[in-house]
């Protein structure tokens, strides 16, 4: 299958500096890349959509100031979170999919664990 | 908002089958998957399922879909120790533009 490539897969901050999480695909271009956020021992949750050359799509709840979503190409989608603090600590996933049809596979990175201390 | 529903812990000796179940509540779903995540990693697509299918088998695999009690199943047959993980129910549709909407997922435990 395809490969979705996240990096960092571990990182720790001070609180108040900013993070950013990358995530690529590797073989295939993506034209819909999406960003999860997981607690431990629960669900994915979907933070917003981006959409290569336009603005990400943000969830209800999710603050778009302090969760920055860019995909500047088809191959890259960055998330950004300004100003981290502590509650911010999560495992953060990305997916992506070739197509902006739906049941074509999404893949998924290996995630991020952002530690913010 | 749409709804996808998992039991949290299954327990199953090495061996036996694994049955677990998800409820979802989108009636327009058109893709159902089930992911595979083990501990400290990313997810793993294991197999999905259009909505028009009732069944499909991939090795051990078995997927059953119910449309009308909008309701799915993965059996793992022969469950082996490297089955243990935590497995999502996922749909996705139209109406939602094609995100994924997942279940709590469900900790499978074999035990030897």
């Amino acid at each position: 299958g395809a490969v979705v490539s996240q990096h960092p897969s571990r990182v720790i901050c001070k609180s108040g500096t900013s993070v950013k999480i990358e995530c690529r695909s590797l073989d295939f271009q993506a034209t819909t890349m999406f960003w999860y956020r997981q607690f431990p021992k629960q669900s994915l949750m979907l933070m917003a959509t981006s959409n290569e050359g336009s603005k990400a799509t943000y969830e209800q709840g999710v603050e778009k100031d302090k969760f920055l979503i860019n995909h500047a190409s088809l191959t890259l989608s960055t998330l950004t979170v300004t100003s981290a603090h502590p509650e911010d600590s999560s495992f953060y996933i990305c997916s992506a999919r070739e197509e902006r049809v739906v049941g074509t596979e999404a893949f998924f990175g290996q995630g991020t664990r952002l530690t913010v201390v | 908002g749409e709804d996808v529903e998992q039991s949290l812990f299954l327990s199953v000796r090495e061996g036996d089958s694994s049955v677990i179940n998800c409820t979802y509540t989108d009636s327009s779903s058109t893709y159902l998957y089930w992911y595979k995540q083990e501990p400290g990693a990313g997810l793993q697509l294991l197999t999905y399922i259009f909505s028009n299918m009732d069944m499909k088998q991939d090795q051990r695999l078995t997927v059953l879909l119910n449309k009308k009690d909008k309701h799915l199943s993965l059996r793992i047959a022969d469950t082996q120790t490297g089955d243990s993980a935590i497995y999502f129910c996922a749909e996705s549709s139209y109406n939602q533009g094609g995100k994924l909407i997942f279940g709590q997922g469900t900790e499978l435990s074999v035990k030897p």
